[in-house]
């Protein structure tokens, strides 16, 4: 069935650092995928998506391009702020109307000044 | 323009005890999801709703049962709680394949 595996944390990084968290998923077919965020006490934000092949997503300085040759959709941001501290979500969904979302199980992400 | 709204925000039942979860979207998306968070496993769909008059399992319904009372509104009842189901509990919604919009959540506890 389709699922997502994503990096464990928890991850700590100093402020200016560059961020990977790693994400792979199974699917059949040509999935969307997503990366949510999850601050404190809050529910899911979308934070980007791609919907093909190379597609590159991408919004407040994190990017994430889907590579169907290694199925993967890494979450990157070339310059961490204490307020990314929150935890994140790599998703992806089939597409189809009504259609189920698949989550992995998240990745704390810690910033310290 | 609420998004999807939650309640209540925090329950504490004991075992046994029966409650309902509301949850109600105003972007009228068809699809309506109900999720529940467990430290290190992520989101588990519990069960979710393709469209008003419908209702599908997820991946871990026992113990619940749910209600599309219409398009708007989706609600999530525990007949007889258990310490297990303690969890953070959300509800989503999706209009067709686009993202799914997030409440804020209802943090329940079982003693």
């Amino acid at each position: 069935g389709d699922s997502v595996t994503q990096m464990e944390g928890p991850v700590t990084l100093s402020e200016e650092a560059f961020l990977t968290i790693n994400c792979t998923y199974t699917a059949t077919g040509y999935p969307s995928l997503f990366w949510y965020v999850q601050y404190p006490g809050e529910g899911l934000q979308l934070l980007l998506k791609a919907t093909k092949a190379d597609d590159k997503g991408s919004n407040k300085g994190f990017e994430a391009t889907y590579r169907k040759e290694t199925t993967s959709f890494h979450l990157e941001k070339g310059s961490v702020q204490v307020s990314d501290s929150a935890v994140y979500f790599c998703a992806l969904s089939r597409g189809e109307t009504g259609n189920q979302f698949y989550f992995g199980t998240g990745t704390s992400l810690t910033v310290i000044p | 323009n609420a998004g999807v709204t939650q309640t209540p925000k925090f329950q504490v039942l004991k075992t046994g005890q029966s409650m309902t979860l509301q949850c109600a979207q105003d972007m009228n998306h068809n699809s309506m999801y109900w999720y529940r968070q467990d430290p290190g496993m992520g989101l588990r769909l519990i069960y979710y709703s393709a469209s008003e008059g419908t209702t599908d399992k997820g991946e871990v319904p026992n113990g619940y049962n749910v209600s599309r009372l219409n398009k708007r509104e989706f609600s999530l009842r525990l007949e007889s709680a258990a310490p297990s189901q303690t969890s953070v509990y959300f509800c989503a919604s999706t209009r067709g394949v686009h993202e799914q919009f997030f409440g804020p959540g209802t943090r329940l506890t079982v003693l």
